[in-house]
């Protein structure tokens, strides 16, 4: 079966630190996409993890562990503008680029 | 300037109508997505072409059509044997090959009268 599985909210305070996870369960797995979706808009892309580890890109990380079937976001340095929701896709194997999509996490930052 | 455009950004459809969702892209992919998105779900795979006159079914595929005359367009036609097509729906396009990042219109968001 197909599972991505993240917390449906979250709330931070602006300047601080958070981390979004992200765990999945899928039948085949080249790799590991988060996007950022503000209301009403399209997806951006943020990062995409094929190898195990962590990839640094300014103020947002992202960390692959493919044995657990897990990963996070980190986002450091929290602005307002950060509020959105952040959404988890697997790329699931094969010769295809179909992504299979998590529900998302909404992100408040507070002032 | 390279992207992703989609249209109309609101759509009214009538019961029994069908109606047309355009997409266009100038980024030279090979691969074209539509997706649907629906409050407090994630987004769900209609269909998907991964080259010219070729496209496949994704997980949602009923109620709805493709074509794929030309790289540059995917229009998405909803029929109505499409029950519940209220929804925010959004195109997409990506090299071909497994790990090629998924690029995003801005999306279209269909009603229902």
């Amino acid at each position: 079966g197909q599972n991505i599985d993240q917390p449906t909210e979250m709330t931070a305070t602006e300047g601080a630190i958070v981390q979004i996870n992200c765990t999945y369960q899928t039948s085949g797995f080249n790799g590991l996409f988060w996007y950022q979706q503000h209301a009403g808009e399209a997806p951006t892309f943020l990062s995409y993890n094929v190898l195990d580890g962590l990839e640094e890109k300014g103020r947002f990380s992202s960390f692959l562990s493919r044995s657990k079937g897990y990963s996070y976001l980190l986002l450091k340095e929290l602005q307002m503008k950060d509020s959105a929701s952040y959404l988890c896709a697997c790329s699931g194997g094969g010769a295809t680029n179909k992504l299979i999509f998590g529900t998302g996490t909404l992100l408040a930052v507070q002032p | 300037d390279g992207g992703i455009t989609q249209s109309p950004k609101y759509l009214f459809r009538k019961e029994g109508q069908n109606v047309t969702l355009s997409c266009e892209q100038n980024l030279n992919h090979d691969a074209m997505y539509w997706y649907r998105q629906d409050p407090g779900q994630g987004l769900r795979l209609i269909y998907y072409s991964q080259i010219v006159n070729d496209f496949q079914k994704g997980d949602i595929a009923e109620g709805y059509s493709v074509s794929r005359e030309k790289k540059e367009s995917f229009p998405l036609t909803v029929t109505s044997a499409q029950k519940n097509p209220t929804a925010f729906y959004l195109c997409a396009s990506s090299g071909q090959g497994a790990g090629e990042t998924q690029y995003f219109g801005p999306g279209t968001r269909l009603l229902v009268l």
